[in-house]
């Protein structure tokens, strides 16, 4: 199985921060890599696609990037809406397999 | 707009089965795998499979195998997930989410109890 490893279980920000959340993959996924915001009590929401690409709807201000098997969402000036625990996700293959999470608050 | 609307809470007891729905509305439901995804309580996301509603195929993550089956109806564009043989282990959170992980429904809670 695909681990996807994000290093930072919980992070603490202030506002208009940049903030950087990593996922290292255990093998090559391309570009088979998403990223998600989950608030308590909702269903994850997509913010990242294709490693690099923006969903629809998602504020500008969240991107993603990738360097080899390492792959970062940075959020450029945070906001408090941005707090929940953000996950990554691989469908490179079976098992599609998500990271632990890593938890944003604000400072 | 596209929208995955799942049934209500369930409680099974151990060693029974229960099964939830997820209703899809807004696009052509024959046109996405439907995925399912499980959340224990405090937990991360485990991915349990996907079925093409339109030729029935399936394809489960090998811990899941003999815990889940996926099936759907072409007719009223629901997805449905089928767990037995329930314990404790199966408590959690259940999400449908479209093809791509884009879409997701609003998640079921399963609840395991004598």
């Amino acid at each position: 199985d695909i681990q996807m490893t994000q290093s930072l279980a919980s992070l603490s920000a202030s506002l208009e921060e940049i903030v950087t959340i990593t996922c290292q993959a255990s093998q090559d996924i391309g570009n088979w890599l998403a990223w998600y915001q989950q608030k308590p009590g909702k269903s994850p929401q997509l913010l990242i696609h294709s490693a690099t690409s923006l969903a629809d709807g998602i504020p500008s201000r969240f991107s993603g990037s990738r360097s080899g098997t390492q792959y970062s969402l940075k959020i450029s000036r945070l906001q408090v809406e941005d707090t929940g625990i953000y996950y990554c996700l691989q469908r490179y293959s079976n098992p599609y397999t998500f990271g632990a999470g890593t938890k944003l608050e604000l400072k | 707009e596209v929208q995955l609307q799942q049934s209500g809470p369930e409680v099974g007891r151990p060693g029974s089965s229960v099964k939830i729905s997820c209703k899809a509305s807004g696009y052509t439901f024959t046109d996405y795998v439907m995925n399912w995804v499980k959340q224990s309580p405090g937990q991360g996301l485990e991915w349990i499979g996907w079925i093409d509603p339109e030729y029935g195929s399936t394809d489960y993550a090998e811990k899941f195998k003999k815990k889940a089956t996926l099936t759907a109806d072409t007719s009223s564009s629901t997805a449905y997930i089928q767990l037995s043989s329930l314990t404790s282990e199966d408590t959690a959170t259940y999400f449908c989410a479209r093809g791509p992980f884009d879409y997701w429904g609003q998640g079921v809670m399963v609840t395991v109890s004598s």
